[in-house]
């Protein structure tokens, strides 16, 4: 069974600092990692999305890295601004015992940018 | 990519009532998917929506309190039934895309007093 621990659970960081939230993933064999963001009370936005093979992928001001062999992920967020306040969720997609793909999900981290 | 439309966007309902969600699809995706989420508490899957067949429900979930139709390749809704105030949630759909891509409707925010 596959599991997804995001640390920290909360972080409070003033505008303009550079930061970094952390994903791990207990199994190896999966399919791909994405990082979602998601605002108080709504649905989940796509942030980036890295494919198994895939070491790294950037988006702006963000950069996502995946290490497959130690189960770990890390959402790198340049020079914050107050509109990054969200929760980040950190996601993979596996193969389940049945064949399926599964997508499991870390609890988050909660993120307020200070101006 | 996928633009999702879910409807309604909130409720407030009453105990023992039921509720349906629908959700939209701009393009034809084979696969869709139902996920639940408590207050403070991450995404939890509630069923793979199976078009032409029965969805396919998570352990926890079953589907007379939570059936689920899938017409087409484009449309699925979600009934929550005999509501208690512990489905207060918020209830999101999503779909999977050819590039492996997962994408969430905006979620329904369910109340039940």
């Amino acid at each position: 069974k596959q599991e997804v621990t995001q640390i920290p659970a909360a972080l409070s960081v003033p505008e303009g600092e550079n930061l970094v939230l952390n994903c791990s993933f207990t199994d190896s064999a999966i399919y791909n990692l994405q990082w979602f963001r998601q605002d108080p009370g709504k649905g989940l936005t796509s942030l980036l999305l890295i494919q198994s093979s895939q070491r790294e992928q950037t988006s702006g001001r963000l950069n996502a890295s995946l290490d497959k062999s130690s189960g770990r992920s890390t959402l790198y967020i340049a020079a914050s601004q107050p509109g990054d306040s969200a929760t980040y969720l950190c996601a993979v997609t596996w193969i389940s015992s049945g064949s399926a793909r599964q997508l499991t999900f870390g609890s988050g981290t909660q993120l307020t940018v200070l101006p | 990519s996928a633009v999702i439309s879910q409807k309604p966007s909130r409720d407030i309902c009453q105990r023992g009532t039921s509720l349906t969600i629908q959700c939209q699809v701009d393009s034809q995706v084979t696969m869709m998917f139902w996920y639940r989420q408590q207050p403070g508490q991450s995404l939890t899957l509630i069923a793979t929506a199976n078009q032409g067949s029965e969805a396919t429900y998570e352990s926890g979930f079953v589907i007379d309190k939570f059936p689920i139709s899938r017409p087409n390749l484009t449309f699925s809704t979600l009934t929550v039934s005999n509501m208690s105030p512990e489905d207060s949630s918020i209830y999101l759909c999503s779909v999977v895309t050819a590039e492996n891509i997962q994408y969430f409707g905006a979620g329904t925010r369910l109340s039940v007093l």
